[in-house]
């Protein structure tokens, strides 16, 4: 997964309460980004970073917070999970002088109950 | 915003080709992107294409752009049970660094 970890892999937590989940890069690419893919919607963006400590919001931001105080890592907050964001999350980098492709982290499988 | 449409589902016997289907809004687009996902994994990129190319063949893939028509296909010849996976058509227009994305095709390759 070209040098991108996400942690937790899998994570139950019950409504109400915070969720940190946390993108960590080996391959020193400036963008990253973290997605939300669901049945019938596809990949949709939630938040992204240009660069430490520059985020900015994706189509789904609403409930979701993140940080990015080290080129290597990425972090999305859930500040009081709700039902509506049991999904799965993807961690993505990509860099611009590589044609923008973005390579993917394995995913972090979200369960709010 | 910007739009890619993908069909949802394609089913395809073993050895035959599969060609998957994708059209797009943005007449800006510089670069298009198909990925792979396999059950449980993230996206991988297959292949991509700048806009100024019009087919590309990487082995077993090739890739159509119609510019014109904003239609951009993959063709893979001899399906194998291992192809079966989710693909997603991405595009990027120009000045952006944030590809949008179609929904995913799920081709179903069955023995």
């Amino acid at each position: 997964d070209a040098g991108i970890t996400q942690s937790p892999r899998h994570k139950v937590t019950e409504t109400g309460t915070p969720v940190t989940l946390r993108c960590h890069q080996t391959e020193n690419h400036r963008y990253m980004y973290w997605y939300r893919q669901d049945p019938g919607h596809g990949l949709r963006l939630i938040h992204y970073s240009y660069g430490v400590k520059d985020t900015d919001k994706g189509e789904v931001s609403d409930g979701y917070s993140v940080s990015r105080s080290k080129t290597e890592d990425f972090l999305l907050t859930l500040e009081s999970a709700t039902s509506s964001q049991t999904s799965v999350y993807f961690c993505a980098i990509s860099e611009r002088e590589r044609g923008n492709i973005q390579y993917f982290g394995a995913g972090t499988r979200l369960s709010v109950l | 915003g910007e739009d890619v449409e993908q069909s949802l589902f394609l089913s395809v016997r073993e050895g035959d080709s599969s060609v998957i289907n994708c059209t797009y809004t943005d007449s800006s687009s510089t670069y298009l992107y198909w990925y792979k996902q396999e059950p449980g994994a993230g996206l991988q990129l297959l292949t991509y294409i700048f806009s100024n190319m019009d087919m590309k063949q990487d082995q077993r893939l090739t890739v159509l752009l119609n510019k014109k028509d904003k239609h951009l296909s993959l063709r893979i010849a001899d399906t194998q049970t291992g192809d079966s996976a989710i693909y997603f058509c991405a595009e990027i227009g120009g000045g952006s660094y944030i590809p949008t994305f179609g929904r995913g095709t799920s081709l179903i390759v069955h023995p």
